[in-house]
Formats: C-alpha cells, structure tokens, sequence
C-alpha cells in the first residue's frame, strides 16, 4: 500500500483555461474527499464521496467546479475558466469503511496539487 | 459554529517541549485531530483524541483536551529540529469532512 497519490503534483496554467487533477485512495478505502488549502490558511472541505456516490459538495464548490468518482476507485476534480483565485494546494484524502481507522473516522491525505493560475 | 483557532508561531530550542494549543466551538466534534504539514507536502496524521477523553499519549505526543474549555493541545517532549512544520488542529464529525485551524508554525532551533 503505497498511500494516497495525487497528479499532478505541480500544474501552472493561464487564467481561463480548465485544468484536471487525479486522486487515488489507499486501495479498499471507500471515503474520498478533497479539500483545498490556501497560503498560511488550513485545508478546507470542498466534497466527499462514498464508493462512487457525491455525498456533501461545500458551498466553495462553484459551478465551474466539479469532481466524479466514477468507478468508486480514483477521482477526478477539474476546474473550468479557472480564475488567479482558484490558485491553492488541492488536497486528497481517503478513509475506509471497516476497521480500526474507519471507527476513528482517519482521513488519510495525500501530497497535493499545487494550482498556479497565471 | 466551524470556528477551529490556532495560535500562528511557536518557537522553541531542541530538547525543550513544545505546547501547540487549539480551541473550538462545536461541541459535537467526535473526534479531534493533530496532522502534521511540512514545506510542500501534504498532512501527516500524528494522533487523534476521541470525545469523551481527556489526555492520550503516544510516545512524544501527548494530547489534552478540556471539553468544558473546548480547549485542545498538542505537547512534543523532547522537540527536535525535525519536529519543525505547521501543526493542525482538526475536528471531525463522522465520516465528513473535516474542519481545520489554520495551523501553528513550529520552529525548532538547535
């Protein structure tokens, strides 16, 4: 089990362009969410997913935000037009749903997607 | 309320402890959480504290937590320059999300 992975780790790109980041969880984990961090601040909720199921989006998801799960494996966030705003750490985490951790509600992460938006 | 406050810096000199405090205002936390940041990475979970407890240790670490306060710390004993990185206080409610500080920045000196 190698951890949560994040890609791409590094991603510049011009204000107005989309942009697509990939998560995958710890192998059997069926929690996934993803939170974004800003400079000098705490990571913050953006979604969660169980299996494949959206189940909570933060009112920081706009709509030019949006994530899938589609198999219930990986996970996808992409950003539409994206805007000098949007530039932060996208991190990625996961749980599972039986065991230890999974009472104690551990959220694993991962190392993150810097986002530059020039 | 989601208010989770942190004081920004702590300095310290190796070998001494640390104390990294964390207040809340939402009570109906289950759990509560330490995770460690270093420059450019992403968070590394140190330890956790449920609820209804109210000190855990783990080697180094030990938390505290006054629930009445709702007052959460984090003491490092014997602080070495490794230990330096931002340190996050984080509460959960069950298998959401979770709700950060926005981290105290721990320098270590030799």
């Amino acid at each position: 089990d190698t951890g949560v992975s994040q890609d791409p780790r590094h991603k510049i790109t011009k204000r107005g362009q989309n942009v697509t980041f990939r998560c995958d969880p710890i192998s059997e984990h069926n929690r996934l969410y993803w939170y974004r961090q800003t400079l000098g601040q705490g990571p913050e909720f953006l979604t969660y997913f169980q299996n494949e199921a959206q189940l909570e989006k933060s009112r920081l998801l706009s709509d030019r935000f949006s994530a899938e799960r589609p198999k219930g494996s990986f996970s996808t966030l992409e950003i539409q037009r994206t805007e000098q705003g949007d530039s932060a750490m996208y991190l990625c985490a996961s749980s599972p749903t039986s065991g230890r951790a999974s009472q104690t509600d551990t959220q694993y992460f991962g190392p993150g997607t810097r986002l530059t938006v020039l | 309320g989601e208010d989770v406050e942190q004081s920004l810096f702590l300095s310290v000199r190796e070998g001494d402890s640390s104390v990294i405090n964390c207040t809340y205002t939402d009570s109906s936390s289950t759990y509560l959480y330490w995770y460690k940041q270093e420059p450019g990475a992403g968070l590394q979970l140190l330890t956790y504290i449920f609820s209804n407890m109210d000190m855990k240790q783990d080697q180094r670490l030990t938390v505290l937590l006054n629930k009445k306060d709702k007052h959460l710390s984090l003491r490092i004993a014997d602080t070495q320059t490794g230990d330096s990185a931002i340190y996050f206080c984080a509460r959960g409610t069950g298998f959401q999300k979770l709700v950060f500080g926005t981290g105290t920045r721990l320098l270590v000196s030799p």
